[in-house]
């Protein structure tokens, strides 16, 4: 069963404007959000994480947003670079148990 | 500092072989967690371990076994391969029980 998933699988965004990725996840138990980007040839590397007793965690051109009533994250990078190219994949976790990771959304940003 | 590192890059077996691959964490990370990642995926979790005993497991058959050694590094063995089998295995370390886990580059499974 897919816990959690990420609808769109690209987005395509102009140098400067601002990208939103979106993530939805289905277990209420989730407390524990992350987003990690995920260049080729790389493992995942982690960008920014949100509690589920926050609504909002900022870090530098990355925000992240929650809405619990709505199972829903999402991520904005504002202004969005070309070097923020990658794929970004979404992962939640309830209690520290396994991680929960989305198919991914790969993102491009063109100059 | 050497981030995650794991062994070997890229792997190509038979069907029915048996297979092992490597990691070491992150200096001064204690848990490894191991995932294994299909194409057009994303990495779902095979088992993580920690103080060199398996705490958790995801839903994976038991011919996926694993390894802790006392330096933390970890490895993974794969039993009676089949093609389906085939994927980029990731390995994460993290300090303790923290959320926020490293990846490594990956090892590129192919089973024929």
């Amino acid at each position: 069963d897919q816990q959690v998933k990420q609808n769109s699988p690209s987005l395509s965004v102009q140098e400067g404007r601002i990208s939103i990725l979106n993530c939805d996840y289905t277990n209420s138990m989730f407390d524990y959000f992350l987003w990690y980007k995920k260049y080729p040839a790389e493992g995942p590397t982690f960008l920014i994480s949100i509690s589920s007793i926050k609504d909002k965690n900022e870090d530098g051109r990355f925000t992240v947003f929650l809405n619990k009533s709505a199972k829903h994250l999402s991520l904005h990078i504002v202004p969005s670079q070309p070097g923020d190219s990658a794929v970004y994949f979404c992962a939640a976790s309830a209690n520290n148990n396994d991680m929960r990771f989305g198919a991914g959304t790969r993102l491009t940003v063109k100059p | 500092d050497a981030g995650v590192t794991q062994s070997p890059t890229h792997l190509i077996k038979t069907r029915g072989q048996q297979v092992t691959l490597r990691c070491s964490p992150k200096s001064g990370h204690d848990t490894v967690s191991w995932y294994q990642q299909a194409l057009g995926q994303g990495p779902q979790f095979i088992f993580q371990y920690y103080e060199e005993e398996e705490r958790q497991r995801g839903n994976f058959p038991d011919r996926f076994s694993g390894h802790q050694f006392p330096n933390y590094s970890s490895e993974l063995n794969v039993n009676a391969l089949l093609l389906g089998d085939s994927a980029l295995y990731l390995c994460a370390s993290s300090p303790g029980y923290s959320y926020e886990q490293y990846f490594g580059p990956g090892t590129r499974l192919t089973v024929t």
